[in-house]
């Protein structure tokens, strides 16, 4: 079984512009959450789905952050309009759901200029 | 403040000692997952843990939800164990993980 995958790997964006991350969870898996790392922040959750529904939506990150789960084997992020300080790694996750293991991907490093 | 705290947030050791690692939880922690970053940038699951203790190889770790902390044990360090090694609290079963700032663990030959 392939773990969870996430193109594209690296992105580099202009200020302003759309970007749109792509995830793939591990297969039968229910959960899936995104993450945000940088090295002053930490990890910090984006959005988190349990059974495509959205359970959290990501507080500080609504406005121009927006996560979907259009079924339950792929998920986008999208970032509208993307800032500077965006840059980061973007990790995507996923659980069979309950009280289990989150299994990463190998994340997006975004570059915003 | 922090709801996860780990410490030390860096440790340098020699091949072949041992180390101990520490997550203190402000939640209420009911399990904790430790993850390794290796310095590719990917998240290795290293333990998923429920109150109690769990061993594979040369590592132990213990969560002790009562006194609101865990620790990871590294026995033997190699050079393969080098990297940031994050734990993470589930609170009351919410599904999401809140994440320590990590503890980045260099070993010298």
């Amino acid at each position: 079984d392939a773990g969870v995958t996430q193109t594209p790997r690296h992105e580099v964006a202009e200020k302003g512009q759309t970007i749109i991350l792509k995830c793939e969870p591990v297969s039968g898996h229910n959960d899936l959450f995104w993450y945000r790392q940088t090295k002053i922040q930490g990890l910090e959750l984006l959005s988190y789905f349990r059974s495509k529904s959205l359970m959290e939506d990501g507080g500080a990150f609504k406005d121009r952050f927006k996560a979907e789960m259009l079924n339950s084997s792929f998920s986008t992020l999208k970032i509208q309009p993307t800032e500077p300080k965006d840059s980061a790694v973007y990790l995507c996750a996923s659980t069979s759901g309950g009280q289990d293991t989150q299994y990463f991907g190998p994340g997006t490093r975004l570059l915003v200029l | 403040g922090d709801k996860v705290k780990q410490s030390p947030s860096a440790l340098s050791l020699q091949e072949g000692t041992n180390s101990a690692l520490r997550c203190n939880f402000s939640i209420a922690a009911t399990t904790v997952q430790w993850f390794l970053q290796n310095p590719r940038g990917s998240l290795i699951n290293l333990f998923y843990l429920v109150p109690g203790t769990k061993e594979n190889g040369r590592l132990k770790s213990a969560f002790d939800s009562k006194e609101s902390y865990s620790t990871l044990h590294i026995r033997d360090a190699q050079l393969e164990d080098s990297g940031t090694y994050f734990c993470a609290a589930e609170n009351y079963n919410q599904g999401k993980l809140i994440f320590g700032q990590g503890t980045k663990l260099s070993i010298k030959p």
